[in-house]
């Protein structure tokens, strides 16, 4: 199962564009790559998910590069509400296993 | 999207008494389901897999005694806290796949049950 690496936190301000990158270096051909959101007490959410290239949701867009080894998920003109932990997952159905990295902790500020 | 439900979202109990946590996919048929336990600022970390018909497959370091996992039907996976002690007040958090996900591996969690233990 791919390892991925997130930075721990990052802080922005309403109205910007947020972009948070994630490290999958060993990600195998049959992986995808999906975020998911977290809010306090919260179960974690699906917020969107890729194989390659870019994906655009309602709520996200995915980039994901050519070597597949990152993607960037970005949230356009972020809200006091997207304050969450961002996880980036790699694996595929058959997965026996489902491990969470650290995730990112978004703040967004007024 | 499929519905994953937990129940109770809540509980409270006495050190030495035992706490039974459902999870139901409400929509869907999961053969497989998955177990976290998250502590306050910490990331979910997987406990179990549950496959039903089949005894669970723990992970290293998880007491399978105390941590008791039933998956006896397609829609139900249950996890027992047996002798709850104060160090096992957590958040626990199941998540199942749907049907049709099996390419790509969506998860779909529940609300997550958070268990004081006095």
């Amino acid at each position: 199962l791919a390892k991925t690496t997130q930075p721990i936190s990052m802080d922005s301000y309403e109205g910007q564009e947020v972009n948070i990158t994630c490290s999958h270096n060993n990600i195998a051909t049959n992986d995808y790559i999906t975020w998911y959101q977290q809010f306090p007490s919260q179960g974690p959410r699906f917020i969107i998910q890729g194989y390659k290239t870019k994906v655009t949701n309602e709520v996200a867009s995915l980039f994901i590069p050519a070597d597949r080894k990152s993607s960037t998920l970005s949230l356009p003109r972020v809200s006091l509400s997207d304050t969450a932990v961002y996880y980036c997952l790699v694996g595929d159905g058959r997965d026996d296993k489902i491990i969470f990295g650290k995730g990112t902790r978004l703040h967004i500020l007024p | 999207g499929a519905v994953v439900s937990q129940h109770p979202s809540r509980v409270i109990c006495k050190s030495g008494t035992s706490v039974k946590i459902e999870c139901r996919s409400l929509d869907f048929q999961a053969t497989t389901m998955f177990w976290y336990r998250q502590f306050p600022k910490q990331s979910l970390m997987l406990m179990a897999t549950s496959n039903e018909g089949s005894k669970a497959t723990y992970e290293q370091g998880v007491e399978k005694d105390k941590f008791l996992i039933n998956h006896a039907s397609l829609t139900l996976s249950t996890l027992t806290v047996t002798s709850a002690h104060p160090e096992d007040s957590s958040f626990y958090i199941c998540s199942a796949r749907a049907p049709g996900q099996g390419a790509t591996g969506e998860l779909f969690f529940g609300e997550g049950s958070r268990l004081t233990v006095l």
